[in-house]
């Protein structure tokens, strides 16, 4: 019984190469969430998909960055361009789909992205 | 909008003292989760608690106890004699419909031996 699993766990990118993190929800999880944690900071929600549907991006940055989570495969986020200020740390989290919508969310154990 | 305000940034204590983490939230949602997440050194989220809007009783798992009291919107974590390896980040966070999750800056924990 996986957790959420997330790949790679660390990853070096020079400014201006692409960056795409994955993330494989827990078996029978139909939500996928994406947060970002920068450096000594809280987390903060970027993005809520469901299978080949993005529900919420209301905290994505507008440009250069992208979500999927196709109908087969783990959920994407693609970030083109990077710069220094996208270092961080970026988790992963899903959940079970229930009428109410208030379930817990599984973090994975996250992707440290650092631009040099 | 949702916030979640944890007012210490920094605690630091000796082991075998009780110490308190403090949470107040703001949500114009009638249901809601509030949650407390632990993030060692190591940097993985450790789910420590979930609590939903309508249950106000408090809870205690071994050294750590939870005070929620919705009358003043507050959620507070104990740990009663703390240990060197509580030293952590602790994070208090707020669900509502949709289940995104409204994160606190975090209470970095540090205990000395």
């Amino acid at each position: 019984n996986a957790g959420v699993m997330q790949n790679p766990r660390h990853l070096v990118r020079r400014r201006g190469q692409e960056a795409r993190l994955r993330c494989s929800p827990m078996k029978g999880h139909s939500h996928v969430y994406w947060y970002r944690q920068l450096p000594e900071e809280g987390l903060k929600f970027m993005v809520y998909l469901q299978k080949e549907n993005i529900i919420d991006e209301s905290g994505m940055p507008k440009e250069r960055f992208s979500a999927e989570f196709p109908k087969e495969g783990p959920s994407i986020l693609r970030i083109q361009q990077v710069v220094r200020g996208d270092s961080a740390a970026y988790f992963c989290a899903s959940s079970p789909y229930t009428p109410t919508a208030l379930t817990e969310a599984f973090f994975g154990q996250g992707t440290r992205l650092t631009v040099v | 909008a949702q916030k979640v305000t944890q007012a210490q940034t920094e605690i630091s204590v000796v082991e075998k003292e009780d110490v308190t983490l403090d949470c107040v939230y703001e949500t114009r949602d009638t249901t809601y989760y509030l949650f407390w997440y632990k993030q060692p050194p190591s940097g993985e989220l450790v789910f420590l608690i979930r609590r939903n809007s309508f249950d106000e009783q408090n809870e205690i798992s071994g050294r750590y106890s939870w005070n929620f009291q919705k009358s003043t919107s507050s959620f507070n974590f104990t740990i009663t004699a703390s240990q060197v390896v509580d030293s952590a980040v602790y994070f208090c966070a707020l669900s509502g419909a949709g289940n995104m999750l409204t994160f606190g800056g975090g209470t970095r924990l540090m205990v000395k031996p």
